[in-house]
């Protein structure tokens, strides 16, 4: 159980162009869920946190008009690199905490590698 | 403010034992996990600790001291497959985890 999945598993993309990435709890209701940034042997980056039904906080630093993110299920979140450029590559990755249990672990899912050219 | 501290990089030999420490500090506190993460994939998570003492799963173990803000996380009978980078991550009073580096544990035969 607990499985988060998300999609694509990788993207290419050109400058300027705008990409999605969902993220979905498949056995789990999530009513928070995560998003990181990972760079190239660093740790990872909590971007923003979101709540289904309501708008992400976002951490210090990251521009929420370019990174956009929408939760609008208790099951799925997305993100949304808008305008991307070649700094944006990274490793994106999406953890969701499951609803109404007291265990506070979070779940992850295999992460979305993105490449802008 | 908030930290977690781990050692960058270790090395061990197969089938020994070995224990990576972390030290935090965070606003607040609810819980120390620790998760593996093998290059190029997301972490999958390995324990969680938010009472002292030791909690021991199958060949991973992991300790806390919250009087000390420290955790150590011990591997027995190593196995290649081991060879991953291991991340401690402490929960804040905002149940937001705060992060290590992350520890790249290098295994030889």
């Amino acid at each position: 159980g607990a499985v988060v999945s998300q999609h694509p598993s990788w993207v290419i993309c050109k400058s300027g162009t705008s990409v999605k990435i969902e993220c979905r709890s498949l056995d789990f209701q999530a009513t928070t869920m995560f998003w990181y940034r990972q760079f190239p042997k660093q740790s990872l980056m909590l971007m923003a946190t979101s709540n289904e039904g309501s708008k992400a906080t976002y951490e210090q630093g990251v521009e929420k008009d370019k990174f956009l993110i929408n939760h609008a299920s208790l099951t799925l979140s997305t993100l949304t690199v808008t305008s991307a450029h070649p700094e944006d590559s990274s490793f994106y990755i999406c953890s969701a905490r499951p609803a109404g249990i007291d265990y506070n672990e979070q779940f992850f899912g295999p992460g979305t590698r993105l490449t802008v050219l | 403010g908030q930290n977690i501290d781990q050692p960058t990089e270790m090395t061990a030999t197969e089938g020994a034992i070995v224990q990576i420490n972390c030290t935090y500090q965070t606003s607040g506190f609810n819980g120390l996990f620790w998760y593996q993460q093998h290059a190029g994939e997301a972490p999958t998570f390995l324990s969680y600790n938010v009472l002292d003492g030791l909690e021991e799963k199958g060949r991973f173990s992991s300790f806390l001291s919250r009087s000390k803000g420290y955790s150590y996380l011990l591997l027995k009978e190593l196995q290649m497959k081991d060879s991953a980078s291991y991340l401690c991550a402490g929960m804040d009073s905002n149940y937001q985890l705060i992060w290590g580096a992350g520890t790249k544990l290098i295994i030889k035969p």
